[in-house]
């Protein structure tokens, strides 16, 4: 079956410091792949996607690749802010009907 | 943009009481709606899938009398968790796909459940 891996946390940066939180995944097919944040006390909310091998996915300055030969969806942020304190999953859709596949979440700390 | 909207936000009740947990998509219609389960400081879980028109589809180890689904309308999803105890309070979620936008799924704020 189709799961996913992210590094756990929490991850406690400086502000303007570089990020990177590792997501590899295991699927049959061809997924889709995800990065969600969840802000304190709120939902889920999409913050990039990618759909086949090679696509960048990129918003508020995130970025994360779909690397098929690896199997990861690593995101990155060149400078991060108090604003991003968050949990970030890494999800896969395997399309059609299917409910998302999540890792287990990485709580992002961003101190001033 | 779509928007995926869940009431209560936040409910709390006494053990043995049912509560009704309702997810509506606002702009698009959603023959398929998901729900999740989130624990303190882990990954959702998703518990069942909900079809309109037809039973919902229950992930292995979900209590399908527990967790009862509703999928009335192509607009309407409701959970309800009968018999309430302790053991069910978590963070429940719904989200409903936009077949015009892909893959994407929308999710709901959540509902916060405590049984006390």
């Amino acid at each position: 079956g189709n799961s996913v891996t992210q590094m756990e946390g929490p991850v406690t940066l400086s502000e303007e410091a570089f990020l990177t939180i590792n997501c590899t995944y295991t699927a049959t097919g061809y997924p889709s792949l995800f990065w969600y944040v969840q802000y304190p006390g709120e939902g889920l909310q999409l913050l990039l996607k990618a759909t086949k091998a090679d696509d960048k996915g990129s918003n508020k300055g995130f970025e994360a690749t779909y690397r098929k030969e690896t199997t990861s969806f690593h995101l990155e942020k060149g400078s991060v802010q108090v604003s991003d304190s968050a949990v970030y999953f890494c999800a896969l859709s395997g399309g059609g009907a299917d409910g998302l596949t999540f890792g287990k979440g990485t709580h992002l700390i961003i101190q001033p | 943009g779509a928007v995926v909207s869940q009431h209560p936000s936040r409910v709390i009740c006494k053990s043995g009481t049912s509560v009704k947990i309702e997810c509506r998509s606002l702009d698009f219609q959603a023959t398929t709606m998901f729900w999740y389960r989130q624990f303190p400081k882990q990954s959702l879980m998703l518990m069942a899938t909900s079809n309109e028109g037809s039973k919902a589809t229950y992930e292995q180890g979900v209590e399908k009398d527990k967790f009862l689904i509703n999928h009335a309308s192509l607009t309407l999803s409701t959970l309800t968790v009968t018999s309430a105890h302790p053991e069910d309070s978590s963070f429940y979620i719904c989200s409903a796909p936009r077949r015009a936008m892909g893959t994407e799924a929308f999710f709901g704020q959540g509902t916060r459940l405590t049984v006390v």
